[in-house]
């Protein structure tokens, strides 16, 4: 089945940047996707990127893919206190929204 | 439109009790689902409504679980003679048919004790 991995926990410094990986297994994962999850909170979808992107930047989010490696990561400028929150990576495959695998997320933690 | 909505927010039975819990999901969305996400873990597909039919069920809902969006609009999530291992965060979300990202709702956190 659709597996999806990233490390456990991150922690920066305000103002530096952060950037969180994930890898998934299917390569059939037509959308990936980055949620935040702050504490005792649901999901905010922070962006997505189709598969026949490379890159995609909003902001102070840039997300690069890497479809051959099967590699995602999600890079945040200027890091903010506020940004402190678990960071979901996701994917589903053309099946729909409803297909939709996460990964174990990641805790980031900004030291002021 | 405020979003989507669940109740309660915090659930805490005792083992083998019966629980409900609902959601509201935005008004013109005619997609349901329901994950469960456990703690240190992200969330899991458990099942969807597109408007009232139940199109895919997951092999995480057991016998004990039933789901029901008896209008199209809001949904149930039902649990039966509750168990330790039901204790998660279950989570609700909403969207078009057809949409690529759906909303959360803020979730019902389930403890059994």
């Amino acid at each position: 089945g659709e597996d999806v991995e990233q490390s456990l926990f991150l922690s920066v410094r305000e103002g530096d940047s952060s950037v969180i990986n994930c890898t998934y297994t299917d390569s059939s994962s037509t959308y990936l996707y980055w949620y935040k999850q702050e504490p005792g909170a649901g999901l905010q979808l922070l962006t997505y990127i189709f598969s026949n992107m490379d890159m995609k930047q909003d902001q102070r989010l840039t997300v690069l893919l890497n479809k051959k490696d099967k590699h995602l990561s999600l890079r945040i400028a200027d890091t903010q206190t506020g940004d402190s929150a678990i960071y979901f990576c996701a994917e589903s495959d053309s099946g729909g929204y409803q297909k939709v695998t996460f990964g174990t997320g990641t805790k980031l933690q900004v030291i002021p | 439109d405020t979003g989507v909505s669940q109740d309660p927010r915090h659930k805490i039975t005792k083992r083998g009790q019966n629980v409900t819990f609902r959601c509201d999901p935005i008004s013109e969305h005619n997609r349901l689902y329901w994950y469960r996400q456990t703690l240190g873990q992200g969330p899991e597909f458990l099942t969807y409504f597109q408007n009232e039919a139940q199109l895919e069920k997951s092999r995480l809902l057991s016998d004990r679980f039933s789901a029901e969006r008896p209008k199209g609009s809001f949904s149930t999530l039902e649990i039966q003679r509750t168990e330790q291992g039901d204790s998660a965060m279950y989570l609700c979300a909403s969207s078009l048919e057809g949409a690529r990202r759906a909303f959360f709702g803020q979730g019902t956190r389930l403890t059994v004790v």
